[in-house]
C-alpha cells in the first residue's frame, strides 16, 4: 500500500482563503516532500522538510511534521487562483529501500 | 538545462504490441524512477534505479521491464501491453548523497499511453 495519505481528497475555497491539506504515512521516514501538479502536467517540487525538522516555511507555503503521529501538513495562505491544482506528498523511508512514495493527493480548486 | 526528458509525449499500442518508453535526465542525479498515475490513483512507483547498474521493483511492476542504460538514462519498456496499461507515465530522477541526504525530484512531462 501506498506510504502516504492525503486528506482531503478534494478542497474548494475562496480566493483569498487559506487551504490546509494534510498526510499521514506509516512507516519511519527520512524526509517528507510536498509537490504540486497542474493540470496534465508533470509535479514540481514545493518544499521538502526532514525527519528532525518540525516546521518549514516557503513563500506562503507552511509545511508541518509530527513524526509521533506520523503526519504532515501544507498551509497555503492567502491562496490564489494560480494554486487551482493537485497537491501530493510524498515521502522517503528511513531504512531499507530508497524509493520515493507518493500518496493520491489533495485536489484543490480557488475559486475567483 | 533540459532537465528530466521523457519521450514520445503521447503514444498508442494495440494489445500484445510492445514499446519501449525513453526517459534522461542531465542533472547528474544518481536515482531515477517511474511511475504511473490513474485518475484517483496518485503516482503509483512501477520501478526504480538508486544509482547506475541497479534496478529495484516498486509498488507495481508486473508487465513491464527496467534498463538503467547509464547514469543518465532509465527506460520503461512494456512487453506485451495490455488495455490496464493505459495510464501518464512519469520519470523522474533525484540524488542521494553519501549520508543518505536526499535531493527533491525532477519530472518530466509524462508519456500518455492508450492500449487498444
Amino acid at each position: 500500500s501506498q506510504q502516504g495519505e492525503e486528506d482531503p481528497q478534494a478542497l474548494s475555497i475562496q480566493e483569498g482563503e487559506n487551504a490546509t491539506m494534510n498526510c499521514s504515512y506509516k512507516t519511519s521516514i527520512n524526509n517528507l516532500q510536498w509537490y504540486r501538479q497542474n493540470s496534465g502536467r508533470g509535479l514540481v517540487h514545493l518544499i521538502l522538510i526532514r525527519s528532525n525538522e518540525r516546521e518549514k516555511h516557503s513563500g506562503r507555503l507552511r509545511v508541518t511534521l509530527d513524526t509521533s503521529k506520523k503526519s504532515s501538513s501544507l498551509l497555503i495562505t492567502a491562496s490564489r487562483a494560480a494554486d487551482t491544482a493537485s497537491y501530493f506528498c510524498a515521502t522517503l523511508r528511513l531504512q531499507g529501500a530508497q524509493k520515493l512514495v507518493f500518496g493520491q493527493g489533495t485536489r484543490l480548486t480557488i475559486n475567483p | 538545462n533540459a532537465g528530466v526528458t521523457q519521450t514520445p509525449k503521447f503514444q498508442v499500442l494495440k494489445t500484445g504490441q510492445s514499446m519501449t518508453l525513453q526517459c534522461a535526465q542531465d542533472m547528474n542525479h544518481n536515482s531515477m524512477y517511474w511511475y504511473r498515475q490513474d485518475p484517483g490513483m496518485g503516482l503509483r512507483l512501477i520501478y526504480y534505479s538508486a544509482s547506475e547498474g541497479t534496478t529495484d521493483k516498486g509498488e507495481v511492476p508486473n508487465g513491464y521491464n527496467v534498463s538503467r542504460l547509464n547514469k543518465r538514462e532509465f527506460s520503461l519498456r512494456l512487453e506485451s501491453a495490455a488495455p490496464s496499461q493505459t495510464s501518464v507515465y512519469f520519470c523522474a530522477s533525484s540524488n542521494l548523497g553519501a549520508t543518505a541526504r536526499y535531493t527533491e525530484a525532477f519530472f518530466g512531462q509524462g508519456t500518455r499511453l492508450t492500449v487498444v
